[in-house]
């Protein structure tokens, strides 16, 4: 069981605009930044979001995330097929003194 | 460009102890401002945090797996290691080793990582 909350999937056709959630509690998003990673088959998990809407350099700015209470979205505007992947997001615990990661979310681009 | 690359024995039975090595190139991990981690990922337990290195010499462990753990460094091979003793079918996994920047709580390069299997 997953600390923090991902539906499992998610999908959209090209050009449009997905979001995915991430539910979690006061002991780790309630209070501390959300973090969002992108894993493609086969490859390690890559950073697409950090402090909950900020982007590294290098991450296109169709992915943006944002943070309210005690849940997060990853929105993914202009959909390409390219973006088919799992999708993650991670804060840490204060309760558990432990970083909570999602379960995933599958991203299929139909 | 900094990269980070696992290494390990490969199979490990079951009840030994689980060596791994995350070799670090183009960057020293005595650098100020990052930690050093581990996290795994296997289908049944999704993502996890195995514990952190900074760059003085501080480590930081899971809860869940502190007792069986031990994170070390070589400075001089600019390289860090884990150890995880008496290991079970639950702790097979592709662990990762990854860079945090202090100030951003997140791990922004990860290693490729390397399969770990535990099997008699």
């Amino acid at each position: 069981q997953s600390v923090l909350t991902q539906p499992p999937s998610a999908s959209g056709t090209p050009g449009q605009r997905v979001t995915i959630s991430c539910s979690g509690s006061s002991s780790n998003i309630g209070i501390n930044a959300v973090n969002w990673y992108q894993q493609r088959p086969g490859t390690a998990p890559r950073l697409l979001i950090y402090s909950s809407d900020q982007r590294p350099s290098g991450v296109p700015d169709r992915f943006s995330g944002s943070k309210s209470g005690t849940s997060a979205s990853l929105a993914i505007s202009g959909l390409q097929s390219e973006d088919e992947a799992d999708y993650y997001c991670a804060a840490w615990d204060e309760s558990l003194s432990d970083v909570g990661f999602g379960g995933g979310t599958k991203l299929t681009v139909l | 460009q900094l990269q980070l690359q696992e290494s390990g024995p490969g199979p490990v039975k079951p009840s030994e102890t689980l060596s791994l090595t995350c070799s670090v190139s183009g960057g020293s991990i005595s650098t100020s401002g990052y930690y050093w981690a581990w996290v795994r990922q296997s289908p049944g337990r999704g993502l996890q945090w195995i514990g952190s290195l900074s760059f003085s010499g501080t480590t930081y462990y899971s809860p869940s797996l502190r007792s069986r753990l031990t994170i070390s460094v070589d400075w001089s091979g600019n390289q860090f290691s884990l150890k995880l003793t008496s290991v079970t079918a639950a702790d097979a996994a592709v662990y990762y080793c990854a860079r945090r920047p202090m100030a951003w709580h997140a791990f922004d390069i990860w290693g490729r990582g390397t399969l770990v299997t535990v099997s008699s």
